[in-house]
């Protein structure tokens, strides 16, 4: 099915872990980015790349870094991880001629 | 700053009943709002407003956007229970940006 992926679902570290979120789409969109959501924050951009080759900071990029690798697929790590960053995250794509976002079905990361 | 505000937070209403939802906004560079729909996972796109006075429908939704007054509303009407979800207003700032409110959580009783 067409759309965006990502994995894993579901995960657990520990405080000063590290990991990576995998996130792949395959509607040749040339935009991707990373959100966080919390309750009563909304989503949150960490992290976007408007082409393949191009990344660029949102709104709460401190203590992730992202690669894309190519024009189907954007990562997101998570070098030494802290409690604040238990949240779900989602991956989301994009096409600015088309309607908006398309999004991942989400991460839930416990931070322990 | 760019914001979003969503109104009410949440609320709850029976079947049948009609619910509106608000949007307000203050962003630079405007270029679209947008709804979502998110029940236990990802969003899922409603609508996309580009233009003032518009309506735009689907179903027992509608929205229309002000671009004057800044704000967008979302209308459920005859609401059903698998309406039941957190709904998201976005807007788009420039190319890539998209700025989200923080959801009105709707619960629809039978």
């Amino acid at each position: 099915n067409a759309g965006v992926t990502q994995t894993p679902k579901f995960q657990v570290l520990k405080t000063g872990q590290s990991m990576t979120l995998q996130c792949a789409q395959d509607m040749n969109h040339n935009s991707m980015y990373w959100y966080r959501q919390d309750p009563g924050m909304g989503l949150r951009l960490i992290y976007y790349s408007a082409s393949e080759g191009t990344t660029d900071k949102g709104e709460v990029p401190n203590g992730y870094n992202v690669s894309r690798l190519n024009k189907r697929e954007f990562s997101l790590r998570l070098e030494s991880a802290a409690p604040s960053q238990t949240s779900v995250y989602f991956c989301a794509s994009s096409d600015p001629g088309g309607t908006g976002y398309t999004f991942g079905s989400g991460t839930r990361l416990t931070v322990v | 700053e760019d914001k979003v505000v969503q109104s009410p937070l949440s609320l709850v209403v029976h079947e049948g009943d009609t619910v509106t939802l608000n949007c307000s906004y203050e962003v630079t560079n405007f270029r679209s709002l947008l709804w979502y729909k998110q029940e236990k996972k990802a969003p899922t796109f409603l609508f996309m407003l580009t233009s003032s006075g518009i309506e735009k429908k689907s179903g027992r939704l509608s929205s229309i956007l002000d671009k004057k007054e800044l704000f967008s509303i979302l209308n459920i009407t005859a609401t059903q229970t698998g309406d039941s979800a957190v709904y998201l207003c976005a807007v788009a700032s420039g190319t890539y940006k998209y700025i989200f409110g923080t959801g009105t959580r709707l619960k629809v009783l039978a």
